[in-house]
């Protein structure tokens, strides 16, 4: 199983400053990484795919990068309602069994 | 518009099979991957099974495999998650998604209890 592991588990960042939250995996898995957001109480929704990829809708704060074993999400001025855990996700493995981190917590000063 | 509306959890006893249905909308089941993701209370998220485009293609997590059943009903354009020998730690939100490698549209969950 590839175990994703991320860092730090808690973040508390000023409004309008950079967040920047690491996903490490336990074996190379190129760029098949996903990003996701879960606001209390609500489903998860995709934020970045393929490692860099924005999905639909999603604002331009938000970037990814890295390839192999590590992955950065960054959020360029960190907004109130982007208050949420992050979640990565690998997509490498096959067959599949897909696994995801433990998430970071984001919290606004 | 996509839409997946989950629906069948609750409150179960340790051993009662339980099926869970997804209602989709928006999108056609043959076309799209399909999976069940659940999260355990206060926990992180946990893949479980996916059914390919075919239909008949079928994965699933080492932690149900054996006693879960994914599969889909087209007449009615509703997944399925058939659930046996339930346990404690099966206690979670379990959301319906579309993906096949990720997964871009989630249901609100519905939650499942086993306990005695």
């Amino acid at each position: 199983e590839i175990v994703m592991t991320q860092s730090p588990a808690t973040l508390s960042v000023s409004p309008g400053e950079r967040a920047t939250l690491s996903c490490r995996a336990s074996q190379s898995i190129s760029g098949n990484l996903a990003w996701y957001q879960q606001q209390p109480g609500q489903a998860p929704r995709l934020l970045i795919y393929d490692a860099s990829s924005r999905a639909t809708d999603i604002p331009a704060r938000f970037s990814g990068s890295g390839s192999g074993t590590e992955f950065t999400l960054t959020i360029s001025s960190l907004q109130s309602d982007d208050s949420a855990v992050y979640y990565c996700q690998q997509y490498k493995s096959w067959p599949p069994a897909w696994t995801f981190g433990h998430g970071t917590k984001v919290e606004i000063k | 518009q996509v839409q997946l509306v989950e629906s069948g959890g609750g409150v179960v006893r340790p051993g009662t099979p339980l099926r869970l249905s997804c209602l989709v909308s928006g999108i056609t089941l043959s076309s799209t991957g399909m999976h069940w993701v659940r999260q355990a209370p206060g926990k992180g998220l946990e893949w479980v099974a996916l059914l390919w485009s075919d239909g008949s293609t079928k994965f699933y997590a080492d932690s149900v495999r054996g006693r879960f059943t994914i599969s889909r009903d087209m007449s009615q354009n509703t997944l399925f998650l058939e659930m046996t020998s339930l346990t404690a730690e099966d206690t979670a939100v379990y959301f319906c998604v579309r993906g096949v490698y990720y997964f871009d549209y989630w249901g609100q969950g519905t939650p499942v209890t086993v306990s005695s």
